[in-house]
């Protein structure tokens, strides 16, 4: 399995507050995604990285947004969180875009 | 935009028969990737198969194999000899052609599969 871990794993936060996803991993792979879970949609794209301060929106970026200063990290970041964005949250990283490995998932709630 | 389709959202079969997922797309694109994901009660996405569209032949991997119709726009996953152990939610998944821009996955609502012992 490839070295990919997301912190923190759960995360409760009010309304209104920032919070920001840490994904890392070990691989040295150039791509790295962020997607949320939610029942009835599948996973879905935020945004994605393909190499360090290079990124992209996906499907569902509003009210997200992503730095990548290393090859090894990626932050997802919610600058105001509400109660639309709760969600699971995972992270992928791979060396090319049709080979992504997932990281374990990282539960958010927001009352 | 590329759209995905699972029409079943569960499904139950007895431990040791086969059970066959349905999974359609829509694409403009002419070279492009088909993966099924499986996610087991632990939430780990875990990779099962991966199709190029390019590729006549079927996939396949140990127990798990797929019927990929191109002209169809179809690509259903088959499991053999089901275990205990596949239960979970199984995803269809699709990428366009790896060129610079396409790397992302673009997802189906899921099937969620119960092995009855």
């Amino acid at each position: 399995d490839a070295g990919i871990t997301q912190s923190p794993r759960h995360k409760v936060t009010e309304t209104g507050t920032p919070v920001t996803l840490r994904c890392h991993q070990t691989e040295n792979h150039r791509y790295m995604y962020w997607y949320r879970q939610d029942p009835g949609h599948g996973l879905r794209l935020i945004h994605y990285s393909y190499g360090v301060k290079d990124t992209d929106k996906g499907e569902v970026s509003d009210g997200y947004s992503v730095s990548r200063s290393k090859t090894e990290d990626f932050l997802l970041t919610l600058e105001s969180a509400t109660s639309s964005q709760t969600s699971v949250y995972f992270c992928a990283s791979g060396v090319v875009g049709f080979e992504q490995y997932f990281g374990p998932g990282t539960r958010l709630t927001v009352t | 935009a590329q759209t995905v389709t699972q029409s079943q959202p569960e499904m139950s079969v007895q431990e040791a028969e086969t059970v066959t997922l349905s999974c359609t797309y829509d694409t403009s694109e002419n070279n492009y990737y088909l993966f099924w994901y499986k996610q087991p009660p632990s939430r780990q996405m875990i990779l099962v198969i991966r199709q190029e569209a390019y590729k006549q032949q079927n996939a396949t991997e140990n127990r798990f194999s797929v019927n990929f119709q191109k002209a169809a726009k179809s690509f259903s996953l088959k499991i053999s000899d089901s275990q205990l152990g596949d239960t979970a939610m199984y995803f269809c998944a699709f990428m366009a052609g790896a060129n610079f821009g396409n790397e992302k996955l673009t997802f189906g609502t899921g099937t969620r599969l119960t092995i009855i012992p």
